[in-house]
């Protein structure tokens, strides 16, 4: 069965913490993404990899990093967390090629006071 | 104008009814097209990818019109079970031979006794 497993579902941080989220998958999938999801604004992109090693930017970068050093890992860094950096965050993966589905791990809540 | 709208409802409805959900998109090139659930508080997963020619799963039926860019969704024979938001996801391919899907902020469904 498919999974994509996202090690923290809810955090509390405080404004100014280095945040890390981890999201690892066993389907030997070549893309990996990080997605937030807001009420009202739906899914939007932060970063995707298509590689190990490799990074593209999505549509809302500011703020985040990301690191993939082995295929089945994709961690999403916020260097200095915000308030409006609370949301939910979405981890996918899937196959190369735009045909195939994409599957998501469970989300992570994260909350910055 | 939003890449991808869609109407947030809440569409509620009794048990037993037929319900059909619509979805614009403004990239004319884009190239595949999908609807996903998310149930509350819950990670989105694929119901169905739409055909040109359209196609249908059990209760469910996808149309697409791309001369209107244009998609939509047919629930029929309403179940308590299909209250979630339902997301309508499409696929624009981008020079760097990657692809990007690009979520609707979704429509809420509620089914009734």
């Amino acid at each position: 069965d498919v999974k994509v497993t996202q090690s923290s579902r809810y955090l509390v941080k405080r404004t100014g913490e280095k945040v890390f989220l981890e999201c690892v998958q066993d389907m030997d999938h070549e893309n990996m993404f990080w997605y937030r999801q807001d009420p009202g604004l739906g899914l939007r992109l932060i970063y995707f990899s298509y590689d190990v090693k490799m990074k593209e930017k999505g549509d809302i970068p500011e703020g985040y990093s990301v690191s993939r050093e082995k295929k089945e890992r994709f961690s999403l860094i916020l260097e200095s967390a915000s308030t409006n950096q609370t949301s939910m965050y979405l981890c996918a993966s899937s196959f190369a090629g735009g045909e195939n589905t994409i599957y998501f791990g469970e989300g992570s809540w994260l909350t910055v006071v | 104008r939003k890449e991808v709208e869609q109407d947030p409802g809440p569409f509620n409805v009794p048990e037993g009814a037929t319900v059909a959900f619509n979805c614009t998109y403004s990239n004319s090139a884009s190239q595949s097209f999908f609807w996903y659930r998310q149930d509350c508080r819950k990670e989105p997963k694929l119901l169905m990818s739409v055909y040109s020619s359209g196609n249908e799963d059990g209760r469910f039926t996808a149309q697409l019109n791309r001369a209107s860019q244009y998609i939509s969704l047919l629930i029929r024979d309403s179940k308590l079970s299909d209250s979630a938001t339902y997301l309508c996801v499409v696929n624009d391919a981008f020079s760097g031979g990657y692809n990007k899907l690009i979520f609707g902020a979704g429509t809420r469904l509620a089914v009734h006794p």
